[in-house]
């Protein structure tokens, strides 16, 4: 049973545009959330957080979400470029362990 | 500063062989992660390590083993190769179980 899904194996946005990226989760124990970004051949590289605590945090391009109540986070990427074409990772911790879950992925295409 | 390395790239065992995949991270972290990414799983936790001479289970630690002799190395063994264990092996560390972890580029293995 997957703790955390990511639905949309894949996503194709015109460059410019607004990406959109969605996570869900069942744990209502996670108390922190992380994107990672991850091109083939490499392993995954660290994009941004965000605590329960708070329902926004913003890095530049990149935005996430957190709706607590619905246990849905959210990557918005503003504005797209192909060099953003990747697999995404959404992942969440739990206040008492050391691990990391991670979703499925959702591969970003964006058309230049 | 080289990161997280990982030795070797790429492996192909025949099944009930045996190998040792090795991860090295400079950056004195005291924590260390070993994952598998199979398609749509995103990636999965086998062990991890809180610090020098600890090994805990994670989500998948069936048929691994793995030790942390040196803070620096984490190795992760396979005893008896089955053709289940053919994935993307991606070895992680990170300064505490609340920062970000840092991926190495992963190890390719093939079991026929």
């Amino acid at each position: 049973d997957q703790q955390v899904k990511q639905n949309s194996p894949s996503l194709s946005v015109q460059e410019g545009r607004i990406s959109i990226l969605n996570c869900d989760y069942t744990n209502s124990m996670f108390d922190y959330f992380l994107w990672y970004k991850k091109y083939p051949a490499e392993g995954p590289t660290f994009l941004i957080s965000i605590s329960s605590i708070k329902d926004k945090n913003e890095d530049g391009r990149f935005t996430v979400f957190l709706n607590k109540s619905a246990k849905h986070l959210s990557l918005h990427i503003v504005p797209s470029q192909p060099g953003d074409s990747a697999v995404y990772f959404c992942a969440a911790k739990d206040n008492a362990g050391n691990m990391l879950t991670f979703g499925g992925g959702t591969r970003l295409m964006v058309k230049p | 500063n080289a990161g997280v390395t990982q030795t070797p790239k790429f492996r192909v065992l025949k099944t009930g062989q045996s190998m040792t995949l090795l991860c090295a991270q400079d950056m004195n972290h005291e924590y260390m992660y070993w994952y598998r990414q199979d398609p749509g799983m995103g990636l999965r936790l086998i062990h991890y390590s809180v610090g020098e001479g600890t090994t805990a289970k994670g989500e998948v630690p069936d048929g691994y083993n793995v030790s942390r002799l040196k803070k620096q190395n984490f190795l992760l063994g396979l005893e008896s190769a089955a053709p289940s264990q053919t994935s993307v092996y991606f070895c992680a560390s990170s300064a505490t179980s609340f920062h970000e972890q840092f991926f190495g580029p992963g190890t390719r293995l093939t079991v026929l």
